[in-house]
């Protein structure tokens, strides 16, 4: 049983537009969630990451909306460009576990000129 | 300059050779860690170090060995290699362990293909 999904698996958007990206969960011992940007050949890297205790953390124009009751969080990325074209990693951890983190498959996003 | 330095980037091994995937992090971080990504999987926990010792280990196989000669390094032994085996392990390093919150860094992966 996956623990943590994310959805769509692939997402299109014209450059300019706002990209919303998906995840759910199942623990609810989890309570630090990161996003992760990975580039093709490349490790993933830190985009932004948010707390149980807070329902939204903003970084320019990376969003994370977080809905504890739901079990739903929500990436949003305004004013995509072409360079936002990588996939998109939502991770989760319960606070005890350290760094262990348990990923979503993924959403590839593709932002066209 | 890459902080957390894996080596060999690509790896091509025979069905039941033994490889050791190399890592090294200069980030002064007190713990290390071995995910791996496949095709047909998510990224995956495998290992956690942490001051040199194993704080937990989510891989059935024992075929897979962490070995930590130093504090910076976190190799990855693999043993009686299977095709199954294909992916790209990521070392990753962060400062503290069971500290809340706590920020994982990642290498660039090894890719390993098996034949």
């Amino acid at each position: 049983q996956q623990q943590v999904r994310q959805s769509p698996q692939s997402l299109t958007v014209w450059e300019g537009e706002t990209a919303i990206l998906n995840c759910s969960y199942e623990d609810s011992t989890f309570n630090y969630f990161p996003w992760y940007q990975q580039f093709p050949g490349e490790g993933p890297a830190l985009l932004i990451s948010i707390s149980s205790v807070s329902d939204k953390k903003e970084d320019g124009r990376f969003t994370i909306f977080f809905n504890k009751r739901e079990k739903k969080l929500s990436l949003h990325i305004t004013d995509s460009q072409p360079g936002d074209s990588a996939t998109y990693f939502c991770a989760a951890s319960p606070n005890n576990a350290g760094a262990k983190l348990t990923f979503g498959g993924g959403t590839r996003l593709t932002v066209r000129p | 300059d890459p902080k957390i330095i894996q080596k060999p980037k690509y790896l091509v091994a025979v069905t039941g050779s033994e490889k050791i995937l190399i890592c090294e992090q200069y980030l002064g971080h007190n713990a290390m860690y071995w995910y791996r990504q496949s095709a047909k999987k998510p990224l995956e926990f495998m290992f956690s170090y942490s001051y040199q010792k194993l704080m937990d280990n989510q891989t059935a196989s024992s075929r897979f060995q962490p070995q930590s000669s130093k504090k910076n390094h976190l190799d990855l032994q693999i043993t009686a290699l299977k095709p199954d085996d294909s992916a790209t392990y990521f070392c990753a390093s962060s400062q503290s362990p069971g500290t809340q919150n706590t920020e994982v860094f990642f290498g660039k992966g090894t890719r390993l293909t098996v034949v």
